[in-house]
């Protein structure tokens, strides 16, 4: 299995409050991606980093943001959580970009009051 | 843009029986297509892909086919086991930069004795 960790693995916040979510990985690959999970809506792109400080947005960005200072952590920010970003929340990597796999980390389910 | 298109859930099935989940896909240039296996409480698993058209992707026991000419990427299986209960998601990854995946919104496979 890859060494993809995820923190917290669960978290509860109330509507308005700050949140950060932590990926680390122990893989040495370049990207990185956040993707939210939701029924009826499969897995949609948050934000994705290309490199250490190199990020692009996906298709569902409006209210994340999202930094990478070192290869193996990228966090994921919620400046102002509201109940709509209520969701599990994978990151996943890739060695290196064309037509390669992802794999996933275990996934923070997160709940906004 | 880039869609993946999957067959509505759930899907039971009895022990041994013959699964076929379809999935269709709209994408520019020539994406590579995977299907992911999502079991209770876990993250996505890669469980096979293929790059190019007409290739096949298979993995304990499971195969598809990469049909250019029909845009399809369905997932078979000739005798599911109780084990094999999870939520099946195909995806393509789009050409160009970053490896960025479009998933379809899966289909929940529930296999009974």
């Amino acid at each position: 299995d890859a060494g993809i960790t995820q923190s917290p693995r669960h978290k509860v916040t109330e509507t308005g409050t700050p949140v950060t979510l932590r990926c680390h990985q122990t893989e040495n690959h370049r990207y990185m991606y956040w993707y939210r999970q939701d029924p009826g809506h499969g897995l949609r792109l948050i934000h994705y980093s290309y490199g250490v400080k190199d990020t692009d947005k996906g298709e569902v960005s409006d209210g994340y943001s999202v930094s990478r200072s070192k290869t193996e952590d990228f966090l994921l920010t919620l400046e102002s959580a509201t109940s709509s970003q209520t969701s599990v929340y994978f990151c996943a990597i890739s060695e290196t970009s064309g037509n390669y796999e992802q794999y996933f980390g275990p996934g923070t389910r997160l709940t906004v009051t | 843009g880039n869609s993946v298109t999957q067959m509505e859930g759930p899907v039971t099935l009895s022990e041994e029986a013959f699964l076929t989940i379809n999935c269709t896909y709209t994408a520019t240039g020539y994406p590579s297509l995977f299907w992911y296996v999502q079991y209770p409480g876990e993250g996505l698993q890669l469980l096979l892909k293929a790059t190019k058209a007409d290739d096949k992707g298979s993995n304990k026991g499971f195969e598809a086919t990469y049909r250019k000419e029909t845009t399809s990427f369905h997932l078979e299986k000739g005798s599911v086991q109780v084990s094999d209960s999870a939520v099946y998601f195909c995806a393509l990854s789009s050409t160009g930069t970053a490896s960025k995946l479009t998933f379809g919104t899966g289909t929940r496979l529930q296999v009974t004795l």
